[in-house]
């Protein structure tokens, strides 16, 4: 069935630093696919989406590109700041449907002043 | 933005009693509202979505008459889970979705940490 993967955490980094969090996925169709985040204490809000190959979402100086050649959806800011501390999770979904997210296991990061 | 909000933050149960778990929009009108488990080191699992007024789908694997769901209105769901137990300690997240629409205007809560001793 469908799945998402990404990298293993906790990913450590400065401020200032350039981030990258992995994601690839499997998947039969050909999904939309989503950055989420979540902030202590907070509900999983969304970051950032692509709905179709080499499409690329950007937010808040996150981007991430929809690659179908190597069934990725890398993370990447070129900046990080204190306050994106957080747990990030990249998921799937095939337009249309309601809810039906498939979520990877999330990546949090921690970002040291 | 939309905000929901769950009740309780945390919860320690003893096996074999109930715990219940409220799921509200606070601003806005859910027409659905959907419930996610997620285990340690594991994804968020999509366990059921309810639609205001109708019973809940189930997502397979998932047992109906353990997690019990009622979305009585359109500002509140509750998953009720029914004679926990220590393999239950998880988790539990809501989402809601002010219409037919897909993940773009999908509102989580925070989440709920069932500890079942």
């Amino acid at each position: 069935g469908d799945s998402v993967t990404q990298m293993e955490g906790p990913v450590t980094l400065s401020e200032e630093a350039f981030l990258t969090i992995n994601c690839t996925y499997t998947a039969t169709g050909y999904p939309s696919l989503f950055w989420y985040v979540q902030y202590p204490g907070e509900g999983l809000q969304l970051l950032l989406k692509a709905t179709k190959a080499d499409d690329k979402g950007s937010n808040k100086g996150f981007e991430a590109t929809y690659r179908k050649e190597t069934t990725s959806f890398h993370l990447e800011k070129g900046s990080v700041q204190v306050s994106d501390s957080a747990v990030y999770f990249c998921a799937l979904n095939y337009g249309g449907s309601q809810g039906n997210l498939i979520f990877g296991k999330g990546t949090k990061l921690s970002v040291k002043p | 933005g939309a905000v929901v909000s769950q009740h309780p933050s945390w919860v320690i149960c003893k096996s074999g009693t109930s715990v219940k778990i409220e799921c509200r929009s606070l601003d806005f009108q859910a027409t659905t509202m959907f419930w996610y488990r997620q285990f340690p080191k594991q994804s968020l699992m999509l366990m059921a979505t309810s639609n205001e007024g109708s019973k809940a789908t189930y997502e397979q694997g998932v047992e109906k008459d353990k997690f019990l769901i009622n979305h009585a209105s359109l500002t509140l769901s509750t998953l009720t889970v029914t004679s926990a137990h220590p393999e239950d300690s998880s988790f539990y997240i809501c989402s809601a979705t002010p219409g037919l629409a897909g993940p773009d205007t999908q509102y989580f809560g925070p989440g709920t940490r069932l500890t079942v001793l």
